[in-house]
């Protein structure tokens, strides 16, 4: 069974853009959680989407926003970057079980450079 | 925050067995114990998780005290490929608990 795939893997953009990322969760799986991943902050929760909705949400400000598409399939947006906002952005999935143990497995990652 | 102490760095010598420690004091009944791995700059790896009994599987074998306030990770025979930062996440049971809270995990450097 494929993993989580998350493209492009690099992408480098300037200050001001906006700037969408991809993933492909798991066949099956339902849930998808965005994380963003900084030298100085670690590894932190931007948000989950299970079946189309937002159904948890990170403390990061309104310029991130994220969507879930009917096959599971889900993107993430930064507007109006900044400098700070240079990271590793991963994907994970999980079945979405609301009940008992809900493994999230990662994807590679996209590694976003604001210049 | 994080609601697990790990130490930051353990060496352990290739083919051996390492180790890797985890306090969690504040468990709750409901709450499971999930260990991942990151390898530098890639996406972290699903290792094991265990609610209170010990659990084992063809990574790696996860000892849980009867008190469940720590617990262990045990690579059986480490090898150079096992080097990487370890997490061990305490996390209440049902999807809509959504997120992973990632401390600063234990760097393992295993050496030849």
């Amino acid at each position: 069974k494929a993993g989580v795939t998350q493209t492009p893997r690099y992408l480098i953009k300037t200050r001001g853009q906006q700037v969408t990322l991809s993933c492909s969760p798991i066949s099956g799986h339902r849930s998808v959680s965005w994380y963003q991943q900084t030298p100085g902050q670690g590894l932190q929760f931007l948000f989950e989407y299970f079946s189309e909705t937002q159904r948890n949400k990170g403390n990061f400000p309104g310029r991130f926003s994220g969507r879930q598409f009917s096959n599971s399939r889900s993107e993430m947006n930064v507007s109006t970057l900044e400098l700070g906002d240079s990271a590793l952005y991963l994907c994970a999935s999980s079945l979405g079980f609301l009940a008992g143990t809900d493994t999230q497995y990662f994807g590679p990652g996209t590694r976003l450079t604001v210049l | 925050d994080a609601k697990t102490t790990q130490p930051p760095s353990m060496d352990c010598a290739e083919g051996r067995a390492a180790n890797l420690p985890c306090n969690h004091s504040t468990i709750s009944g409901n709450e499971y114990v999930y260990w991942y791995r990151q390898i530098h700059s890639q996406g972290p790896q699903y290792i094991i998780h265990g609610l209170k009994n010990n659990e084992t599987n063809e990574m790696a074998s996860l000892i849980i005290t009867e008190d469940r306030k720590s617990s262990t990770l045990i690579l059986p025979h480490a090898t150079l490929r096992d080097t990487a930062v370890y997490y061990c996440i305490v996390r209440r049971d049902g999807g809509s608990q959504g997120n992973l809270i990632f401390g600063k995990g234990t760097k393992l450097s295993v050496k030849p």
